[in-house]
């Protein structure tokens, strides 16, 4: 069974510091991975995704994130973080051998940027 | 290309009342998803749909939900006999055939049963 953990409800982070949301992932075979960001009272926003390659990917509004094979992680990154950052991030995994699985999403992190 | 879109936006019901939700996945996606998101988790999945064949269901999904795309493009999720638990945001989203493509979500359904 696929499985994801976001470790930390909440972080906080001033702005212009760097940021990062950790998650680790549970999957059999190659891991397909996703983070998307909602805004309040909207739908999930696509931000990046992991699926073969290079393990550094870079996706919308300056963010990364690493895919670490070994330690099963993929966080999300941002080297100066904005107040507009503000908002809940969820990492996703979908086992790559088969297209036909959906995702399966951690609990969320909420990301507050301070002024 | 819209992007998914869900109505309506919101709605409010009495317990025990059905209610129904539209989905209008991006035009060439052929897969199309429902998901549950209530306050402080992540979105929960529900059903998936590749064109018109409903191929996986949730546990979630109890015998009062079910879900239609007919002709393979937009779906319908319908609850019966709402109870307040089935408060939540509804969620759907949709992505193309290809393996290595994300899902693009709609705003969602927020329902409310009182």
């Amino acid at each position: 069974a696929q499985s994801v953990a976001q470790p930390e409800d909440q972080v906080n982070v001033a702005e212009g510091n760097p940021l990062t949301v950790k998650c680790t992932y549970s999957v059999s075979g190659n891991p397909y991975l996703f983070w998307y960001v909602q805004y309040p009272n909207r739908g999930l926003q696509f931000l990046l995704k992991y699926i073969t390659g290079d393990n550094l990917v870079k996706g919308s509004y300056g963010f990364e994130a690493e895919f670490n094979k070994s330690q099963t992680s993929f966080h999300l990154k941002k080297p100066s973080a904005l107040v507009s950052d503000s908002a809940l991030y969820f990492c996703a995994v979908r086992a790559g051998a088969s297209g036909n699985t959906p995702l399966v999403f951690g609990k969320g992190t909420r990301l507050s940027v301070i002024a | 290309d819209t992007g998914v879109s869900q109505n309506p936006r919101h709605k409010i019901t009495k317990r025990g009342q059905n209610v129904t939700f539209r989905c209008d996945p991006i035009s060439e996606h052929n897969r199309l998803y429902w998901y549950r998101q209530t306050l402080g988790q992540g979105p929960e999945f529900l059903t998936y749909f590749q064109n018109e064949a409903q191929l996986e269901k949730s546990r979630l999904l109890s015998d009062r939900f079910s879900a239609e795309r007919p002709k393979g493009s937009f779906s319908t999720l319908e609850i019966q006999r709402t109870e307040q638990g089935d408060s939540a945001m509804y969620l759907c989203a949709s992505r193309s055939g290809l393996m290595n493509t994300e899902a693009f979500f709609g705003q969602g359904t927020r329902l409310t049963v009182v």
